[in-house]
């Protein structure tokens, strides 16, 4: 089943702040974070695999619920360079599982 | 590291024909390797999962016929989408890990823009 990511869009000004939801109907094993500008391929931003965890590293970071079926990413005092469509996927933790990827939310940044 | 080469990056290609999408893992060995498609403005979808030396995987709905995948060694996957019609045009991205383990990040190629005339 495909994760749902919340808001489908958002724009913001240069500085604003912007949280992503990554939601599923089921406990996930693991959540990744990817952004993606348009026409190029998904960049990897961060693995959450704990129920509780935070994780971050600059001004993005993110967390993984204590039930493990939510997860939020957060872009603090954004840059025009975060703009782009960002994907949560969600997938085993073991082995070399598959990943599902969310249904993306597209972030525009305005200066 | 983990480098993830994919060729072409853009076909366009008549209807009817065959086009080979090739994925290369460069500084790794992947047994495993990820086929995602994905049209304008929507979410990447899993098509297949390429396993070496074996047959692929492939998700619910995606045709095995027409999305033939090989991977005859540990760093080369291929696609090849058989008799292309206009609605196979999408992107195509391959992807692989450079370890075993769903903690660790997928690594995408560059994507091949596919249109079919």
């Amino acid at each position: 089943q495909q994760p749902v990511q919340s808001p489908q869009a958002v724009i913001l000004r240069e500085g604003e702040d912007a949280v992503i939801n990554c939601s599923s109907s089921k406990a996930l094993y693991s959540v990744h974070w990817y952004r993606q500008k348009h026409g190029e391929a998904p960049v990897f931003l961060m693995i959450l695999l704990k129920g509780g965890e935070q994780k971050g590293h600059d001004k993005i970071s993110a967390s993984f619920n204590e039930k493990k079926q939510q997860s939020s990413l957060y872009l603090t005092a954004s840059q025009l360079s975060y703009s782009g469509t960002y994907f949560c996927g969600t997938g085993g933790n073991f082995g070399n599982e598959k990943l599902t990827f969310g249904t993306g939310t597209r972030l525009t940044i305005i200066p | 590291g983990a480098v993830v080469s994919q060729h072409p990056s853009r076909v366009i290609c008549k209807s009817g024909t065959s086009v080979k999408i090739e994925c290369r893992s460069l500084d790794f060995q992947a047994t495993t390797m990820f086929w995602y498609r994905q049209f304008p403005k929507q979410s990447l979808m899993l098509m297949a999962t390429s396993n070496e030396g074996s047959k692929a995987t492939y998700e619910q709905g995606v045709e095995k016929d027409k999305f033939l995948i090989n991977h005859a060694s540990l760093t080369l996957s291929t696609l090849t989408v058989t008799s292309a019609h206009p609605e196979d045009s999408s992107f195509y991205i391959c992807s692989a890990r450079d370890r075993q383990g769903g903690g660790s990040p997928l690594h995408f190629g560059n994507g091949t823009r596919l249109t079919v005339t």
